[in-house]
Parts: structure tokens; sequence; C-alpha cells
């Protein structure tokens, strides 16, 4: 699986959109980008994932660039509950390949 | 619905104890997995099973086992606790194998050895 660089951490506004970018240059044509987020101790959360195209679900919006060495993660009106670690992970789709592995991600701070 | 529930939620052992971590999910899910996660680095896989009867060694399998006698819940044994044993373990499940729609995590179990 492709290796992702994350910043180490953020801070943004309340109310605010939350843009969490992540870079995988060495990305392959068949691995799809992951974005999971872990809330103080939790368990982590599945955000969205996505290919090629751009997607957006009730959680977030993930945008793909057309190279695919690197996408932006969106939380459009970012709350206090979104204060959280967020994990970019790229990874092959097929059977056999159950390893997820999560890097030390962005920690997202959201400031009232 | 509960998702992934694990019990227990925190245990302190003692080094040489014996212990089983208990997952369960509801979603009639086909794969689970068993990670752990240290102090300030992402998780890691230890076990992980592609169906009922079946496991799998992850990443960082020395020191567990694991069984899968029925298709909702899957078990992580400690036979000998170590201190390198103590972590945060998280269970998960997938409906398929490549984790298309995601994982659901259960909240963990916080465990420390001394």
């Amino acid at each position: 699986d492709a290796k992702t660089t994350q910043p180490t951490s953020m801070d943004c506004a309340e109310g605010r959109a939350a843009n969490l970018p992540c870079n995988h240059s060495t990305i392959s044509g068949n691995e799809y980008v992951y974005w999971y987020r872990q809330i103080h101790s939790q368990g982590p959360q599945y955000i969205i994932h996505g290919l090629k195209n751009n997607e957006t679900n009730e959680m977030a919006s993930l945008i793909i660039t057309e190279d695919r060495k690197s996408s932006t993660l969106i939380l459009p009106h970012a709350t206090l509950r979104d204060t959280a670690v967020y994990y970019c992970i790229v990874r092959v789709l097929n059977f056999g390949n159950e390893k997820l592995t999560f890097g030390t991600g962005t920690r997202l701070t959201i400031i009232p | 619905n509960a998702g992934v529930t694990q019990t227990p939620k925190f245990r302190v052992l003692k080094t040489g104890q014996s212990m089983t971590l208990l997952c369960a999910q509801d979603m009639n899910h086909e794969y689970m997995y068993w990670y752990r996660q240290d102090p300030g680095m992402g998780l890691r896989l230890i076990h992980y099973s592609v169906g009922e009867g079946t496991t799998a060694k992850g990443e960082v399998p020395d020191g567990y086992n694991v069984s899968r006698l029925k298709k909702q819940n899957f078990l992580l044994g400690l036979e000998s606790a170590a201190p390198s044993q103590t972590s945060v373990y998280f269970c998960a499940s997938s409906l398929t194998s490549s984790g298309l729609y995601g994982y659901t995590f259960g909240s963990g179990t916080r465990l420390t050895v001394v």
C-alpha cells in the first residue's frame, strides 16, 4: 500500500470548513483513498473513500486531484465534536490484503 | 443495533497471567480483525478472520492467539501476558474482504500488564 503524508496538526474555527490534506504521490491505479477519524480514545470511525472521482456523503467530501497524488478531506461546517485525529489511508482492494495501515494522522482541533 | 462490542473495557494483568478479550458483532459481517494501538502510534493488525472457523496472522501476531468459532464472535487470547502487551486493543469488522464499505470498530479494551 502506498505511503501517505499528512500534517501533524491543524486548527479550524467552529462553523468554518475544515480542509485536511493528504499526499500519496506513489499511489497506484488500483489503490483507493480512505479517511477515518479517531475521537479521543474511541475506536476509529470510517468517514469516506474514493478512487478517482470526488465523493460526498453526509459526513464529508473527498477531493482527489486528477493525478491522484494528493487528496483533501473537507468537513463543510466543523463543530467541536469534529475534534479528532484524522487518518488518510491508501490501499488496494483485493482479497488477502486485509491490512489497513494507520499512520499517525492529523490532529484536528476545532476552536470555539 | 449495537455494532461491534468489546469486553472488557479495562483490565489490569500481572506478568504471566492469561486472559481473553471478546469481540462481538451483530451486523452479520464475514470479516473481523484485532488491532492494537500504542501511545502516539497508529493501529497495528494482530490477527484477522475471513469467516467462521478461519484465522490468519497480521502484522504483530506474536504472543497472541485467536479463535472464530461463531461468525459473530472473535476472541483474542494472551496466554502469558508481558508488559510489552500493555496497549489499547480494538476489534473491527467489515462486510467484504476489501473493506469497501469501511470497517466498523469497537470502542476498545485498555489493557495494562504490570
